[in-house]
């Protein structure tokens, strides 16, 4: 049972314009969700959280959003770069002592020059 | 140095060989993960560890078994590869629970593992 699900396996944007990734949970305990990004042959690297009790979270070119009522949220990168290619990850957490993530399986972002 | 280190990057082993993978981190985080990577399924937790001598089961656990003997150190062995443990394994770490920077978890540059 995925409970984290990215739908799009992959997105490919022209550099400068707008890139809107998006992510779907289904369990509504989750409390903190966040983004990673993943180059080839690299570790994931953590992009930007929001909290459950904020619908908004800014971050230079990056902001999330997320709209509890429909379980979903999304990343979007305003201006695109070629640098922003990569594979991201939406994560999410149910809080608690145990820090434990779960994942989205992922979309690769081609940010075309 | 500093950060979150793996070893072997690479390894190829054979169909029922015991393989050790490596972790470790500096920065003396409590937590610390182990994650798959698959193509169609993203990042799978294996075993996690709370604290040095405790450890608990990930989602996809079976074939794995954990240590954590010390704070910067986790292996994860598999104890009779086989085949369907071909895959990309990263290591993580974060701080003790207590707020959103705890949920912030900090992966190792991973080991890609050829089970033949």
């Amino acid at each position: 049972d995925q409970q984290v699900k990215q739908n799009s396996p992959s997105l490919s944007v022209q550099e400068g314009r707008i890139s809107i990734l998006n992510c779907d949970y289904t369990n509504s305990m989750f409390d903190y969700f966040l983004w990673y990004k993943k180059y080839p042959a690299e570790g994931p690297t953590f992009l930007i959280s929001i909290s459950s009790i904020k619908d908004k979270n800014e971050d230079g070119r990056f902001t999330v959003f997320l709209n509890k009522s429909a379980k979903h949220l999304s990343l979007h990168i305003v201006p695109s770069q070629p640098g922003d290619s990569a594979v991201y990850f939406c994560a999410a957490s149910r809080g608690g002592a145990t820090n434990k993530l779960i994942f989205g399986t992922g979309t690769l972002l081609a940010v075309q020059p | 140095d500093a950060g979150i280190t793996q070893s072997p990057r690479y390894k190829i082993t054979e169909t029922g060989r015991q393989v050790t993978l490596m972790c470790h981190q500096t920065w003396s985080h409590s937590y610390m993960f182990w994650y798959r990577q698959d193509l169609g399924h993203g990042l799978r937790l294996i075993y996690y560890s709370a604290a040095a001598d405790i450890t608990d089961k990930g989602e996809v656990p079976d074939g794995y078994v954990v240590s954590r003997s010390k704070t910067e150190n986790f292996p994860l062995t598999l104890e009779s590869a086989t085949r369907s443990q071909t895959s990309v394994y990263f290591c993580a770490s974060s701080e003790l629970a207590g707020g959103p920077i705890s949920y912030e978890q900090y992966f190792g540059p991973g080991t890609r593992l050829t089970v033949t």
